[in-house]
């Protein structure tokens, strides 16, 4: 079926350093997506989305990348923080206005 | 502003009991949705009720049923549920579910067990 999926499952940074959470989609009709962050406990909530019609969107401290040719998107953290610790998930609109979630990246921030 | 919020935050029921969820927004949004997440996993579309009329039902078994009363109100009534229903259950909304309008906002959460 219809999935947006991601590469790593974890991902441990130290403090300051920059993190990149990647995702992989299959399905090339998908032309909107969503990053959110999830913390413990805490409902997702939206971090920075991005068209089809743009390969680039920077928010604070965060860009995210779309490549339509191979399908793929990347959230950028730059100077991660401990705040930053949450599960990640990408999203993807599908036709018939449907999002379907990637299975998230839980990003561990090291103090 | 961009706040869901969804009473209660948590919940635990017995398989015969009847509950309520609740879920409010004042946005203007006209499109609401239910997700079901279980932990470790991600958020699984339920319902979506487009200007207050159910659009979707992800198959969803009949002890699970939603209503939206007005624009700014979804509820999701539970009844004889089992043990394995037991999840975090998410309410969303959108501007609309028109091009430009499908970005989604979602709220705390109720977290439900079911003993």
């Amino acid at each position: 079926g219809e999935n947006v999926g991601l590469h790593l499952p974890t991902l441990s940074v130290q403090e300051g350093d920059n993190s990149i959470i990647n995702c992989a989609y299959s399905n090339s009709a998908s032309d909107y997506f969503i990053w959110y962050k999830q913390e413990s406990g805490k409902g997702p909530q939206f971090i920075i989305d991005i068209r089809s019609n743009m390969d680039k969107r920077q928010g604070q401290r965060v860009t995210v990348l779309l490549n339509k040719t191979v399908k793929h998107l990347s959230l950028q953290i730059a100077a991660t923080q401990p705040g930053d610790s949450a599960v990640y998930f990408c999203a993807g609109l599908l036709p018939g206005n449907q999002f379907y979630f990637g299975t998230g990246t839980s990003l561990t921030v090291i103090p | 502003d961009t706040e869901v919020t969804q009473t209660p935050k948590h919940l635990v029921m017995g398989m015969t009991n009847k509950k309520s969820l609740k879920c409010e927004q004042h946005m203007g949004h006209r499109a609401m949705y239910w997700y079901k997440q279980k932990a470790k996993k991600p958020p699984e579309l339920m319902f979506v009720y487009s200007y207050e009329k159910l659009s979707i039902n992800e198959s969803v078994p009949s002890r699970f049923s939603p209503e939206c009363p007005n624009s700014s109100l979804l509820n999701l009534h539970l009844h004889a549920l089992q043990p394995e229903d037991s999840a975090l259950y998410l309410c969303a909304s959108s501007l609309s579910q028109g091009q430009g309008e499908e970005t989604q906002y979602f709220g705390p959460g109720t977290r439900l067990l079911v003993l």
